[in-house]
């Protein structure tokens, strides 16, 4: 099946610092990407829709200036959670979509801790 | 907008058969998939159906729609320790591009 893999894998950083977390489909293209985030012991929360070429689509209540998504090409969209404070400690998981199928291929997640 | 219910917690003997229980409140979901989730882990999808099926078997996996009654459920047999984990059931539409209702869940665990 398809391949999306998530980098870093988990990443520990000091309150209002920026951390980047990259989700890259490998073996196809996807035009759109999904950001999703996973409190402890709760369902996962889509956060945005990453479009390649133009402006991510923020779910209600998601702050855009604080989670920047840059989808620059059809294999990699970023997530940048800036000046990270510790409530945005969470899971935080990609998924891309293989438009052919119309088939979600997830990526491993990103835990983000912030100190 | 969509809402996926789950129970929340399931704890079932090696051997035995697990039940998750679903239920989702749109019609339109054409796509409801079964999702694993083990520790620390990402998604990995087990299996999905169609909305216009009412069931689907792949290996010790059986899902099974009832859509009048907007309920799915997916059934374990033989479980194992291996087994246990959170499963998501998770909704969709046919629209490319549009992202997937999850419920908040359930946690199976298996004791030997």
């Amino acid at each position: 099946g398809a391949v999306v893999s998530q980098h870093p894998s988990w990443v520990i950083c000091k309150s209002g610092t920026s951390v980047k977390i990259e989700c890259r489909s490998l073996d196809f293209q996807a035009t759109t990407m999904f950001w999703y985030r996973q409190f402890p012991k709760q369902s996962l929360m889509l956060m945005a829709t990453s479009n390649e070429g133009s402006k991510a689509t923020y779910e209600q209540g998601v702050e855009k200036d604080k989670f920047l998504i840059n989808h620059a090409s059809l294999t990699l969209s970023t997530l940048t959670v800036t000046s990270a404070h510790p409530e945005d400690s969470s899971f935080y998981i990609c998924s891309a979509l293989r438009l052919a199928s119309n088939e979600q291929f997830f990526g491993p997640g990103t835990r983000l801790t912030v100190l | 907008g969509e809402d996926v219910e789950q129970s929340l917690f399931l704890s079932v003997r090696e051997g035995d058969s697990s039940v998750i229980n679903c239920t989702y409140t749109d019609s339109s979901s054409t796509y409801l998939y079964w999702y694993k989730q083990e520790p620390g882990a990402g998604l990995q999808l087990l299996t999905y159906i169609f909305s216009n099926m009412d069931m689907k078997q792949d290996q010790r996996l059986t899902v099974l729609l009832n859509k009048k009654d907007k309920h799915l459920s997916l059934r374990i047999a033989d479980t194992q320790t291996g087994d246990s984990a959170i499963y998501f059931c998770a909704g969709g539409s046919n629209q490319a591009g549009t992202a997937l209702i999850f419920g908040k869940g359930t946690t199976l665990s298996v004791s030997s």
